[in-house]
Parts: C-alpha cells; sequence; structure tokens
C-alpha cells in the first residue's frame, strides 16, 4: 500500500526559511515523479511544483519560482520542499503527491499524503 | 495559463437524485489530461476519473466523466450519502498544471 507522509510545517514568520519532507513507501519511489500541492484551508488546490522520476526535470508555479527549490533522495524514498523567502499568501496545507504512471512528468494523482501546515505570519 | 471553470458552485440535491458537475478549460485540453478528485472534510482529496472518463481503483460505477470539446463532466448517477463532498477537475497537461475552484455537492 501507498504511504505518503509529509513532516516540517510550522509557524515561520515572512522572509523565512521551511524545509518539508515527504517519506514514501509502498512503491517504487525512484520511477515516479512527485508533485507537491497546497491548499489554503475551506479554499481551492494549488499545484506548487513537480520533479521527475529520475531528478532531472523540475517545474515551479510561477507564484513560488525562484524561491521554493523541489528535490528528491531516491535511495532514501524521500521527496523534499525547500522553501525560502516565506509570504503570507504561502500558508497553506502542503501535500506531497504521487502521479499514477512511472516515468512520466505529469500524471493524475493516485495517492497523496495527509499534507503538512505551513503558516507564514509574524 | 489553462484556466479551469467549475460550475455550479454549490449543488444542492438529495440522496438518490443525479449530479452533473461541470468544468470548462479555457484551451485545449487532451482527454488524456483531465482528472476528477473529491474531497471530504478534514482528507485529502481522493482520484475519481482519470483520463477524462476512467473511474480509479474502488470508484463505483455511478460515478461517470464525459467530455464534448472544452467542456468536462462528471455524472453522480444517484447520489449516496457518502457523495457529499467537494469536487475538482484538474488538468496535467501542461505545466503550470491547474485545477478548478471546486463544486461542493451538499444535501
Amino acid at each position: 500500500e501507498v504511504h505518503l507522509e509529509e513532516s516540517g510545517g510550522v509557524v515561520v514568520q515572512p522572509g523565512g526559511s521551511l524545509r518539508l519532507s515527504c517519506a514514501a513507501s509502498g512503491f517504487t519511489f525512484g520511477d515516479y515523479a512527485m508533485h507537491w500541492v497546497r491548499q489554503v484551508p475551506g479554499m481551492g488546490l494549488e499545484w506548487v511544483s513537480l520533479i521527475s522520476w529520475d531528478g532531472g526535470s523540475t517545474y515551479y508555479a510561477d507564484s513560488v519560482k525562484d524561491r521554493f527549490t523541489i528535490s528528491r533522495d531516491s535511495d532514501k524514498n524521500s521527496l523534499f520542499l525547500q522553501m525560502t523567502s516565506l509570504r503570507p499568501e504561502d500558508t497553506g496545507l502542503y501535500y506531497c503527491v504521487k502521479v499514477s504512471a512511472p516515468y512520466y512528468d505529469s500524471r493524475s494523482y493516485d495517492s497523496w499524503g495527509q499534507g503538512t501546515p505551513v503558516t507564514v505570519s509574524s | 495559463e489553462i484556466v479551469l471553470t467549475q460550475s455550479p458552485g454549490t449543488l444542492s440535491l438529495s440522496p438518490g437524485e443525479r449530479a452533473t458537475l461541470s468544468c470548462r478549460a479555457s484551451q485545449y485540453v487532451g482527454n488524456s489530461d483531465l482528472a476528477w478528485y473529491q474531497q471530504k472534510p478534514g482528507q485529502p482529496p481522493r482520484l475519481l476519473i482519470y483520463e477524462t472518463s476512467i473511474r480509479a481503483t474502488g470508484i463505483p460505477d455511478r460515478f461517470s466523466g464525459s467530455a464534448s470539446g472544452t467542456d468536462f463532466n462528471l455524472t453522480i448517477r444517484r447520489l449516496e450519502p457518502e457523495d457529499f463532498a467537494v469536487y475538482y477537475c484538474q488538468q496535467h497537461g501542461r505545466t503550470p498544471l491547474t485545477f478548478g475552484g471546486g463544486t461542493k455537492v451538499e444535501i
């Protein structure tokens, strides 16, 4: 069974930095692209970033480009999101998600973590 | 950026009724690039439909998806109590990936 568990979400001041982690299990992590999606409580879903199955390609939403960095460690079955220059509008629940087919950068999401909450506030 | 516009924002129905949710894309979206998710309070979204019309594993056949041009529909044939939730469409064919704003199906 696929399991994704995010961690690292905390309260941080504007301008601060944070690193989110996602521990994956139950599938061959190194074969699948992984994404981060965020959600403001009570609001909709926003795609944040993706990393290809081999880590060779990364993409970002314009709202986070040049501030966030996605990475992966396939030896440790882990996904990361390094967040810098944080803004109040980055507040939300951050989900680690797995795409449904191997070797594709982007497909539908067949597995989601429970999310880790990030609050950017002074 | 491909904008997905979902309508209605809220759908008030009763168990046993039929629900039709709409998702309109601002540009071409391939049928293989459109998915639907269901989200209940306090839970992450769950994949319902992928590639416009294919039900995900374990999804009952009262859920169906269809498309006509840039218009995509999710139909719930006979609402069960557990179907009252928020539904999102998503296109994943082009970055940035985008979601619709959601349709809440309420009693």
